[in-house]
């Protein structure tokens, strides 16, 4: 699986879009981008994913690059409930039933101030 | 109603001893994982079993050992526990097939290991 690096922490203001940056410049063409979070003291939360399209859905659009290079997580309208650490993951799609390990780097923890 | 679910939250116990932590999922997945976080916030998995057959054993020692009685559960028998086993450690579960979006995996609480 490919490496992502990621900056150690950033701020952002309630109310305002959250721009994560993922570097995954070694990603191979069937390698998926993946972001969870973990709020503190929780388990991980999936948040979305996307291969070459852009995503979006109820939490979070993905924005991918053409080259694949690397990702923007967006949170459109950040609350303080999004203050979390939030993971980026490039990994081979699981096949069959079998699932696949997530292999977590550092993750970037997002500080939402009022 | 919980998702993932694990008993205990808290587990406080002696070096040497022999404890259990229990993972049950109500998500009708196939897939079920453990996942380590250690005191600098490292997740790393530990094992994964699909259908009750283990799949990934990520260089675990052999104090730890999974067991599956059906796929809804997955529990982790650690045996002579050490001080480096202290850290919180994570149940999680996916569906391996169908759509895609099936794929995410989801996390139970976590179980807080302090070993004395």
């Amino acid at each position: 699986d490919a490496k992502t690096t990621q900056p150690t922490s950033m701020d952002c203001a309630e109310g305002r879009a959250a721009n994560l940056p993922c570097n995954h410049s070694t990603i191979s063409g069937n390698e998926y981008v993946y972001w969870y979070r973990q709020i503190h003291s929780q388990g991980p939360q999936y948040i979305i994913h996307g291969l070459k399209n852009n995503e979006t859905n109820e939490m979070a659009s993905l924005i991918i690059t053409e080259d694949r290079k690397s990702s923007t997580l967006i949170l459109p309208h950040a609350t303080l409930r999004d203050t979390a650490v939030y993971y980026c993951i490039v990994r081979v799609y699981p096949i069959y039933n079998q699932g696949g390990k997530l292999i977590f780097g550092q993750g970037t923890e997002l500080s939402v101030k009022p | 109603d919980t998702a993932v679910s694990q008993t205990p939250k808290y587990l406080v116990t002696q070096m040497g001893n022999d404890k259990s932590i229990k993972c049950e999922q109500n998500l009708g997945h196939d897939t079920m994982y453990w996942y380590k976080q250690d005191s600098k916030k490292f997740l790393k998995i530990m094992f994964s079993y699909n259908n009750k057959e283990l799949i990934i054993n990520e260089t675990v020692p052999n104090r730890f050992s999974p067991k599956s009685p059906d796929k809804a559960h997955l529990n982790l028998h650690i045996n002579s526990l050490e001080l480096g086993d202290s850290a919180v450690y994570f149940c999680a579960s996916s569906q391996g097939q169908g759509r895609s979006t099936q794929n995410e995996q989801f996390f139970g609480p976590g179980t807080r290991l302090t070993v004395l």
